[in-house]
């Protein structure tokens, strides 16, 4: 019954390869959004879809390309992979439209490791 | 920009002692305000939170009270155990137009406690 998965939840690669990780959530919310948390523990916002639009995107080089089939999906895509890639990822999602009070619900993380 | 400035850790405690965790917040408007913790391994959950100036947020002995005349939303609990071993993210988030609200997030303290 888990509420927002990624896939994989580790993923170790070399630099300039591609790499894709996957997000799914069966909440029936229509907002998405990629964290990235860096090896000091910092969050940032990288993305944020709703219903499947592009809202939100911060600054983060054109390398990563999320891509929302639907609703209840948010995939990850990394060009050319860097070492400054290196962190773990996480995908969240929550219902709009219910005001800034609302909570977001997060997946478990995918840590890449970038050698 | 929307900040969140937490305090820095690591904090380490013995068991039943009392817990304070200081965040404070620059922002534009009325944010809502949020306690968001994250134990060895996992995705982030949602502690607690308050949407409006005054309100406190509670949860599994854990309480902030929301201060707007000091811009702080400063965590508390008054006897930690070991299982409070975690680290906790101080975050804000503004109501904005599009349906999708981004967290701004503070830089995580990192809590041990000792039996």
């Amino acid at each position: 019954d888990t509420a927002v998965s990624q896939t994989p939840k580790y993923l170790v690669t070399q630099m300039g390869n591609d790499k894709s990780i996957k997000c799914e959530q069966n909440l029936g919310h229509d907002t998405m959004y990629w964290y990235k948390q860096d090896s000091k523990k910092f969050l940032k916002i990288m993305f944020s879809y709703n219903n499947k639009e592009l809202i939100i995107n911060e600054t983060v080089p054109n390398r990563f390309s999320p891509k929302s089939p639907d609703k209840a999906h948010l995939n990850l895509h990394i060009n050319s992979l860097e070492l400054g890639d290196s962190a773990v990822y996480f995908c969240a999602s929550s219902p709009s439209g219910r005001g800034k009070g609302t909570e977001q619900y997060f997946g478990p993380g995918t840590r890449l490791t970038v050698t | 920009g929307d900040s969140v400035t937490q305090m820095e850790g690591p904090v380490t405690l013995s068991e039943e002692a009392f817990l304070t965790i200081n965040c404070t917040y620059t922002a534009t408007g009325y944010p809502s305000l949020f306690w968001y913790v994250q134990y060895p391994g996992e995705g982030l959950q949602l502690l607690l939170k308050a949407t409006k100036a005054d309100d406190k947020g509670s949860n599994k002995g854990f309480e902030a009270t929301y201060r707007k005349e000091t811009t702080s939303f400063h965590l508390e609990k008054g006897s930690v155990q070991v299982s409070d071993s975690a680290v906790y993210f101080c975050a804000l988030r503004r109501g904005t137009q599009g349906g999708s609200e981004k967290l701004v997030f503070g830089k995580g303290t990192k809590l041990t406690v000792n039996p």
